[in-house]
């Protein structure tokens, strides 16, 4: 079957530490997200990529950083400089340029702080 | 002002009933439109997307309003596994998506 994984599904950090968060997906999409959501809130943009070794800041790219150097893979770093990671971060993926192909998603990491 | 708006409810409804949700998004250029569902703790689904005539998947239906700048998905014959938080999705013409803060839905017995 077809999706995304991601991993792990909980994920505890220490202060100070980078942890990475991995995506991986076998739909053949070109297109990967990541998202933060904040209990009670929406989904808010961090990064994307529309195409291997390219990828775009969202809206809260600040304390993070991706790579994208396979198709099937968008890993997400929290770095040190994100002083309030606690969230659920959500990867998603879709094909790009058609626009009325919606985005599918990973079942999701749960990040605290230690 | 947010791009997209949803009221948050939460919607208390008992099984049986009808109920209707409205969100609004801001970007002329949007171009794709999207209902998800979302339980508690869980990734979103897709529920329907939202076409311009207007479509109907059971008892859901969604509609859009480009010259109102707004999308509605109605809920017939609510059911106790309806309840979940409803996300409003905008995708633009340059490929971004948007999404609503989403409205919580309780079906009670």
């Amino acid at each position: 079957d077809g999706g995304i994984t991601q991993s792990p599904k909980y994920l505890f950090r220490k202060e100070g530490q980078n942890v990475t968060l991995s995506c991986e997906q076998n739909l053949n999409h070109d297109a990967m997200y990541w998202y933060r959501q904040d209990p009670g809130q929406g989904l808010r943009l961090i990064y994307y990529s529309q195409i291997v070794n390219d990828f775009q800041k969202g809206d809260i790219a600040e304390g993070y950083s991706v790579s994208r150097e396979k198709k099937e893979s968008f890993p997400l770093t929290v770095t040190s400089a994100q002083k309030n990671p606690t969230a659920f971060y959500l990867c998603a993926s879709s094909t790009p340029g058609q626009w009325d192909q919606p985005q599918h998603f990973g079942d999701g990491t749960r990040l605290s702080i230690l | 002002r947010k791009e997209v708006e949803q009221d948050p409810g939460p919607f208390n409804v008992p099984e049986g009933a009808t109920v209707a949700f409205n969100c609004t998004y801001s970007n002329s250029a949007s171009q794709s439109f999207f209902w998800y569902r979302q339980d508690c703790r869980k990734e979103p689904k897709l529920l329907m997307s939202v076409y311009s005539s207007g479509n109907e998947d059971g008892r859901f239906t969604a509609q859009l309003n480009r010259a109102s700048q707004y999308i509605s998905l109605l809920i017939r014959d609510s059911k106790l596994s309806d309840s979940a938080t409803y996300l409003c999705v905008v995708t633009t013409n340059a490929g971004k998506s948007t999404f609503g803060d989403g409205t919580t839905l309780t079906v009670k017995p």
